[in-house]
């Protein structure tokens, strides 16, 4: 059960969208539609953004949005704000009640 | 209002024991796992393992497995994470989470509900 693979840096203007991939195995990623992504502050826990690939719980802005394509998750954020700052993780259900995370992607809003 | 609360920050020598817990309020915490994910300083999010409330059954990542034990009390809506023997190496945020393992309306197999964390310093 390895950690799925993110990119450890991403950047954008006020404005613009970035995108921060996920990529896993058929064992994780590929095999459910079952990809979660986290935002996690400085100090803080980290907060459920998106679920199930692509769902917003209650009170995420649509300018978070997510897809998949085989092994690999993406988590796209539009009209980035100051506030986006911060570190993303994804996770995937893996079966059997197990679970996976990324490594973490540090988001910077320039 | 849905909450996991969990126990306050440790510090603790090497080789001593410990256990840390979350408390569920405002939901059936029984009918749930609770997941617990390792931050070690300036890492990422590690799942270790998890625990379904209702009858104690717990499944570990390969790479805790034998080191913490993950327990549940149900008639005090707590989940516990233990340790037998601390090492310098356990030093860490460890967060509680209620993990959904199957899909309903409002939510589908992801971690949803997140405690503040507890910093153990060993």
């Amino acid at each position: 059960q390895s950690a799925l693979t993110q990119p450890p840096s991403a950047s954008g203007s006020p404005g613009q969208s970035v995108t921060i991939s996920c990529t896993g195995t058929s064992s994780d990623v590929g095999g459910y539609n079952y990809v979660s992504w986290y935002q996690q502050h400085p100090g803080k826990a980290p907060k459920l953004m998106i679920y199930e690939v692509t769902k917003r719980p209650s009170g995420v802005p649509d300018r978070f949005s997510g897809s998949k394509s085989g092994n690999t998750a993406s988590l796209t954020v539009s009209g980035l704000q100051a506030d986006d700052e911060a570190d993303y993780y994804c996770s995937s259900y893996a079966g059997r009640n197990t679970w996976v995370f990324g490594g973490g992607t540090k988001l910077t809003v320039l | 209002e849905l909450q996991l609360v969990q126990s306050g920050a440790e510090v603790k020598k090497p080789g001593e024991s410990l256990k840390i817990s979350c408390q569920g309020t405002g939901y059936s915490f029984s009918n749930y796992w609770v997941a617990w994910v390792r931050q070690m300083p300036g890492q990422g999010l590690e799942w270790m393992g998890s625990v379904y409330i209702g009858d104690s059954d717990a499944k570990y990542s390969p790479s805790f497995q034998g080191q913490v034990t993950i327990s549940a009390d149900k008639s005090l809506n707590i989940a516990y994470l233990h340790w037998n023997s601390l090492k310098a190496s356990d030093t860490a945020r460890y967060y509680c989470a209620r993990a959904i393992s199957y899909c309903s309306i409002s939510t589908c197999y992801t971690m949803d509900v997140w405690g503040q964390g507890t910093t153990v310093t060993v």
